[in-house]
């Protein structure tokens, strides 16, 4: 399965929102009625970390400004109000068929 | 909290070999498959390789199989990645994982630099 975002990089002022698109080249949902897309964050010099899962599920102490949706194979990360703090790169991972990420997408401040 | 931290990376020539660790804590390591993903600036994130619970069953992306062995110890919480055969293109930072759901991710990464 093909993982693809958009866009590519997103500049963003602080206290303004953000969004990540992220498309799948087969539907993610699998035969167990789950669907299992993730989003991960990477702050620069950091591990990548998680930040929702099963599309839509914060992960513990992800601040509920990030927000996920979707079904099938169009999937979108929310930031309701970027702060500093969120700069770095944002990825789409599925976890339905093996294991495949989006390319990622670059977060910056205006 | 859950956490993987990865050791065991370095500079090795090519057709060389390394040996990964990964050492865990914070969750109970025996009931979760493991997986090692790696990252670089051109392909980006990448699953490597996983293991179910008992270490019984393993499964490798395409281009490590016959290179790489993925195994564990339950005992001593420990993951562990077999390279042999390095070559330049396996250049990365190794992270250790777990993808099933929720990931248990976060863990600092091991560089393996394939060079002459």
């Amino acid at each position: 399965i093909v993982m693809t975002q958009t866009p590519v990089s997103s500049l963003v002022t602080l206290g303004q929102p953000a969004s990540i698109s992220c498309r799948s080249s087969h539907s993610l949902l699998h035969r167990d009625g789950n669907t299992y897309l993730s989003w991960l964050q990477q702050r620069p010099g950091q591990p990548p970390r998680l930040l929702i899962y099963k599309t839509s599920y914060r992960f513990s102490g992800v601040p509920d400004r990030f927000s996920g949706s979707g079904a099938g194979t169009n999937f979108t990360l929310k930031i309701s109000r970027v702060e500093a703090e969120d700069v770095g790169v944002y990825y789409c991972m599925q976890t339905t068929r093996l294991y495949t990420f989006g390319q990622g997408t670059r977060l910056e401040i205006k | 909290e859950a956490q993987v931290v990865a050791s065991g990376g370095g500079l090795v020539q090519p057709g060389g070999s390394l040996r990964l660790s990964c050492a865990t804590s914070g969750f109970t390591f025996s009931r979760y498959w493991m997986h090692w993903v790696r990252q670089t600036p051109e392909k980006g994130l990448v699953w490597v390789a996983r293991i179910n619970i008992e270490g019984s069953d393993t499964s490798y992306e395409e281009s490590v199989k016959g290179r790489f062995t993925i195994s564990r110890d339950n005992a001593k919480s420990t993951l562990y990645l077999e390279m042999n055969s390095l070559r330049a293109e396996d250049t990365a930072v190794y992270y250790c994982a777990s993808l099933t759901t929720p990931a248990i991710l976060g863990g600092q990464g091991t560089v393996v630099t394939v060079s002459s």
